[in-house]
């Protein structure tokens, strides 16, 4: 069975621009989440999709958003990137989603630099 | 807000010690304890969870013991290899909520 697929796995991008991230999750898992990771605020919960609803959002601005389709995959937005969005993005995908406390199996992450 | 801590930010063993990997956590409300792996380049990797009501759980090498009075959570890895070198957090989630709450992790090194 194929883990959590994220793409791209690196990413280099300017101040000002946009980002769009995708996640493939485990075939059967309808939840999927997305979270950031940085070396000074360690992992932080960006939001989690079920069925195509957002279902939670973390203390992120409106800038980063987040979609998923009806095949359960999901992709990330960040616009107008600034230098401290720098980080590595994770996905994480379950059957139903924390709420019934399922593990969460995480890709490898997509590595994003802001110059 | 939640707050899940760590002890130490590192920790080195010798190989074939025990380990012993602290947390604490702030919220009195979580109810469901999760431990991950990350290794380099590599997403966290779930170890082991507890849930609130149970104190201890094993699994192959590895025990998580809960201390719910002092929100306290423990991993405890037996005879540790040189492949057990990595970042390890803890995580915490409260029925009801959909996301996770991480620690901010503790590095252990191996020494062979």
């Amino acid at each position: 069975k194929a883990g959590v697929t994220q793409t791209p796995r690196y990413l280099i991008k300017t101040r000002g621009q946009q980002v769009t991230l995708s996640c493939s999750p485990i075939s059967g898992h309808r939840s999927v989440s997305w979270y950031q990771q940085t070396p000074g605020q360690g992992l932080q919960f960006l939001f989690e999709y079920f069925s195509e609803t957002q279902r939670n959002k973390g203390n992120f601005p409106g800038r980063f958003s987040g979609r998923q389709f009806s095949n359960s995959r999901s992709e990330m937005n960040v616009s107008t990137l600034e230098l401290g969005d720098s980080a590595l993005y994770l996905c994480a995908s379950s059957l139903a989603g924390a709420t019934t406390n399922e593990k969460l199996f995480f890709g490898s992450g997509t590595q994003l630099s802001v110059l | 807000g939640e707050s899940v801590g760590l002890h130490l930010p590192t920790l080195s063993v010798q190989e074939g010690d025990n380990s012993i990997i602290n947390c604490a956590y702030s919220n009195s409300a979580s109810d469901y304890f999760i431990w991950y792996k990350q290794e380099s380049g590599k997403g966290p990797q779930f170890i082991i969870d507890i849930r609130s009501n149970m104190d201890k759980r094993q699994g192959q090498r590895v025990t998580v013991l809960l201390n719910k009075t002092v929100k306290h959570l423990s991993l405890q890895i037996a005879a540790t290899q040189p492949g057990d070198s990595a970042v390890y957090f803890c995580a915490e989630a409260q029925t009801g909520a959909n996301n996770l709450f991480f620690g901010t992790g503790t590095r252990l090194t191996v020494i062979p």
